[in-house]
């Protein structure tokens, strides 16, 4: 069985740096695509982005100057770092495991997601 | 980026059927998936390429559409089934998300 599991601090202040890592296991993070995705207060998602299995990556636009995703594959672990952070940024965080096919397109399977609070 | 509208909220009896629309602000073929999430846990797959069940998930749970029109069905309603459910798209980037609508009993 495939896990997700999110770590990292749950309080960052602004202008500070949110660094999240997720761990993975059951499958290998050399193989498809994994992602960050966060959830604002209010329900609203959006898609931050993804490193490859090849180590490619791929961001949002909207926060393409601020946001790093980087692995460790002798770890099976993935990271997540967010400069720059505003109280807009408080959000539950989910790593994912991406699923594509040609005519289907892109789906998730989540991990179980972290809450990040920016406050001072 | 493609725009995502569901309706906030529906109520439904208990083994009747809930039919929950998402529509695209531009074309997204057939490359709409479903969510269902429950209070304090993540987001579950449950349909992809709009019309497919996702592994493990009861075939009461269905979905159709393709271009801008997409609908996903529960029939019929279990209690178990009370949650918020989120349409995404990734037929262009960044993908998107619905902002979800919400099932209620009645």
């Amino acid at each position: 069985e495939v896990q997700l599991q999110e770590s990292g601090p749950g309080l960052v202040k602004p202008s500070q740096s949110l660094s999240l890592t997720c761990s993975v296991t059951g499958y290998s993070i050399t193989s498809n695509y994994w992602g960050w995705i966060r959830k604002f207060p209010g329900n609203k998602m959006e898609w931050m982005g993804y490193i490859s299995y090849s180590g490619s990556t791929s961001y949002n636009p909207s926060l393409k100057s601020r946001i790093s995703i980087t692995r460790d594959t002798s770890k099976n672990q993935f990271f997540l770092q967010l400069n720059s952070v505003t109280t807009e940024d408080t959000a539950t965080y989910y790593c994912a495991r991406s699923a594509r096919t040609y005519y289907d397109g892109t789906y998730y399977y989540w991990g179980q997601g972290v809450m990040v609070t920016v406050s001072s | 980026d493609i725009v995502l509208t569901q309706s906030p909220a529906l109520a439904v009896s208990l083994g009747q059927r809930a039919t929950i629309s998402c529509r695209a602000s531009e074309s997204v073929r057939s490359s709409m998936h479903w969510y269902q999430q429950k209070s304090g846990q993540q987001p579950k797959l449950l349909i992809y390429g709009a019309s497919n069940l996702a592994s493990g998930v009861p075939a009461r749970f269905s979905g159709s559409g393709s271009g801008t029109d997409f609908t996903f069905t529960i029939d019929p309603v279990e209690a178990d089934d009370i949650a918020t459910y989120y349409c995404q798209q990734s037929r262009n980037d960044p993908d998107t998300f619905g902002a979800g609508t919400k099932l209620e009993l009645k």
